[in-house]
């Protein structure tokens, strides 16, 4: 069965900082990945998604994610965090059959001024 | 850019009423999800639907609930007889095809029962 560990459930940096958010994965085949950003009272609008291409992956808003299978591990990353990028990330794994997701428990970023 | 709606946004309903959830697809996807978020929890899997059957469900979809698409629009999701437990946001979000992998989401319905 497929598993996502989110390390953090709150992230704060500094405007201009780097993002770094944890995803840890347990999948028995090769993982189809994804994360997704959930802003305030808004659904979940996909960021960018690994399915066995390319392992670093560019997204939307600047976030790239890099899928490392010795690790397991799948993190979101951007350069230089925006007041704007203050939301819920949740990082999700597809199911074998069925296209079904599970998901991590979420990181909430912060953006400090 | 097409997108995923659902109606209501907010839902409040007494225990024990049956409430139904509505949800419009992107137009042209063929496979169908209700996912729930319990308030500070994981967003869970209910139920898939794909050629006007349900294809694979959880554990927390039981008699409860069901799932219709009545029309070539509408996707909707019942309970029966609520309980407080079921007080969650309740995302629709659809896939257009087995190899695209890409969900879209909706907004949600945030149901509340008192």
């Amino acid at each position: 069965a497929q598993s996502v560990t989110q390390l953090g459930s709150h992230v704060s940096v500094s405007e201009g900082a780097l993002v770094l958010l944890r995803c840890n994965y347990s999948s028995s085949v090769p993982p189809y990945l994804f994360w997704y950003v959930q802003y305030p009272n808004q659904g979940l609008q996909l960021l960018l998604k690994y399915t066995s291409a390319a392992t670093l992956v560019k997204g939307i808003n600047g976030f790239e994610a890099e899928f490392k299978k010795s690790e397991t591990s799948f993190h979101l990353t951007k350069p230089s965090a925006h007041m704007s990028d203050a939301a819920e990330y949740f990082c999700a794994v597809r199911r074998n059959a069925g296209n079904m997701l599970t998901f991590g428990g979420g990181t909430r970023l912060m953006v400090k001024p | 850019e097409p997108e995923v709606t659902q109606t209501p946004s907010h839902q409040v309903t007494q225990m024990g009423q049956e409430v139904i959830l509505r949800c419009v697809p992107i137009s042209n996807h063929l496979y169908f999800y209700w996912y729930r978020q319990i308030l500070g929890q994981k967003v869970e899997f209910l139920v898939s639907f794909y050629n006007n059957e349900i294809s694979e469900k959880s554990e927390i979809f039981d008699d409860q609930f069901s799932v219709e698409r009545p029309d070539g629009s509408n996707f909707t999701l019942k309970i029966r007889s609520t309980k407080l437990e079921d007080s969650a946001m309740y995302f629709c979000a659809s896939l257009r095809d087995g190899h695209n992998y890409e969900q879209y989401f909706g907004p949600g319905t945030r149901l509340t029962v008192t």
